[in-house]
């Protein structure tokens, strides 16, 4: 099973701050298949970034992505209010066929 | 406007069956894989199931393998998720997902409580 390991759990930042919040694969992820959501309280999850550094649709340019192999990154270059909120990266391709990190909240200082 | 509703989330004893439903709308469901995914009370993601498009075949995560199916009515553009024998740690938030390599759209989710 491909254990995906997100940090730090817990952020605390401001609006205007710079953010990359990690996901670190227990064996290496094909850079096609490894996603971001974020999720905000009472709503689904959203896609953000899909095969490691595309957005999806409608998603603001200040999010971005990059990385390879175990190692990738979420990064927000200027927080809004709106930001605040849970992400989630998630792989496809090992055993189980998809699995998700625990979450990183990012919540306002 | 894409959307996906889901509905058949209840109260279920320990044991007890569920069927719930996913109806979609705004894209083509027939070429398309879905999936559902578990969100338990103050908890992460988890997946539980996925379907492919036309073939329908099917995966399964282990911990509901064997007591969950999914499935899928094309023409009605709806999915399925027949649960039985469930368990309390069943109790979540059910969500259903276009999915690929990943899931593209969402729907709100309905809630599947677990409890004598």
């Amino acid at each position: 099973e491909i254990v995906l390991t997100q940090s730090p759990g817990i952020l605390s930042l401001s609006p205007g701050e710079r953010v990359t919040l990690s996901c670190r694969a227990s064996q290496s992820v094909s850079s096609s298949y490894l996603a971001w959501y974020q999720q905000k309280p009472g709503q689904p999850p959203r896609l953000l970034v899909y095969a490691t550094s595309s957005r999806a649709t409608g998603i603001p340019d200040r999010f971005s992505g990059s990385g390879s192999g175990t190692d990738f990154t979420l990064t927000i270059s200027k927080l809004e209010p709106e930001d605040f909120a849970v992400y989630y990266c998630q792989q496809y391709g090992g055993s189980p066929s998809y699995t998700f990190g625990q979450g990183t909240k990012l919540e306002i200082k | 406007e894409v959307q996906l509703l889901e509905s058949g989330g209840d109260l279920v004893q320990p044991g007890g069956s569920l069927r719930l439903s996913c109806v979609v709308s705004g894209f083509s469901f027939s070429s398309y894989g879905m999936s559902w995914v578990r969100q338990a009370p103050g908890k992460g993601l988890e997946w539980v199931a996925s379907i492919s498009a036309s073939v329908g075949r099917t995966e399964y995560a282990d911990s509901v393998k064997g007591r969950f199916t999914i499935s899928r009515d094309n023409a009605k553009k709806t999915l399925y998720l027949q649960m039985n024998d469930v368990r309390a740690d069943d109790t979540a938030i059910y969500y259903c997902a276009k999915s690929g390599v990943y899931f593209q759209y969402w729907g709100q989710g309905t809630p599947v409580t677990v409890s004598s």
